[in-house]
């Protein structure tokens, strides 16, 4: 079945640090892929989405491309702030853009320090 | 502003107790969505909707129960509460073209 596998956490990183988050998925189609934040005590918010091969997410300074060869969606930003201390997922759906239901990477939990 | 309102946002129950977790949304999307968030952050997908009189089972095996009769509404009952149920739950919302709305999440503790 569709699955998608993230790095394993916990990652923790001083400010102004590069940030990756590796996040790979297997598809029996061809999914839109995702990037969600969660909070402290809040639900999920998008970060970037990417509907098609080579397609660049960007939100917030955070990119990730998607790439076809790989399987692949690295999460990344050049210089994490304190406040992106959070839950990261990566997600996918398929059905393109008549979004159907998703299915969600463990998450990463990534704590920034000042 | 959220579009999707979860209520109640805590609850801690009996164990027996019959309890329903509300979900509405007010932007008329046909697909929603019912997940539950372990302890360990997962999200597993618990019960789906593709419109009124649709609901559907997910990936993940649920003792709960869904209904939708009407568009905006989506609720969850769990029947007896146990604390296997101890969980967050995280209600959706999607919409061709437009892409997924979720709410802030039910925090349910059985004890």
């Amino acid at each position: 079945g569709d699955s998608v596998t993230q790095m394993e956490g916990p990652v923790t990183l001083s400010e102004e640090a590069f940030l990756t988050i590796n996040c790979t998925y297997t598809a029996t189609g061809y999914p839109s892929l995702f990037w969600y934040v969660q909070y402290p005590g809040e639900g999920l918010q998008l970060l970037l989405k990417a509907t098609k091969a080579d397609d660049k997410g960007s939100n917030k300074g955070f990119e990730a491309t998607y790439r076809k060869e790989t399987t692949s969606f690295h999460l990344e930003k050049g210089s994490v702030q304190v406040s992106d201390s959070a839950v990261y997922f990566c997600a996918l759906s398929l059905g393109g853009t008549s979004y159907g239901k998703l299915t969600f990477g463990q998450g990463t939990i990534l704590t920034v320090h000042p | 502003e959220a579009d999707i309102y979860q209520t109640p946002r805590y609850l801690v129950i009996g164990t027996g107790k019959k309890i329903t977790l509300e979900c509405s949304q007010t932007m008329g999307h046909d697909k929603m969505y019912w997940y539950q968030q372990d302890p360990g952050m997962e999200l597993h997908l618990i019960h789906y909707s593709y419109g009124v009189n649709s609901t559907e089972k997910g990936d993940l095996s649920s003792e709960s129960t869904v209904s939708r009769i009407r568009t905006e509404h989506f609720p969850l009952t769990l029947e007896s509460a146990r604390p296997s149920h101890t969980s967050q739950y995280l209600c959706a919302s999607s919409e061709y073209g437009y892409g997924y709305t979720f709410g802030s999440g039910t925090r349910l503790t059985v004890v």
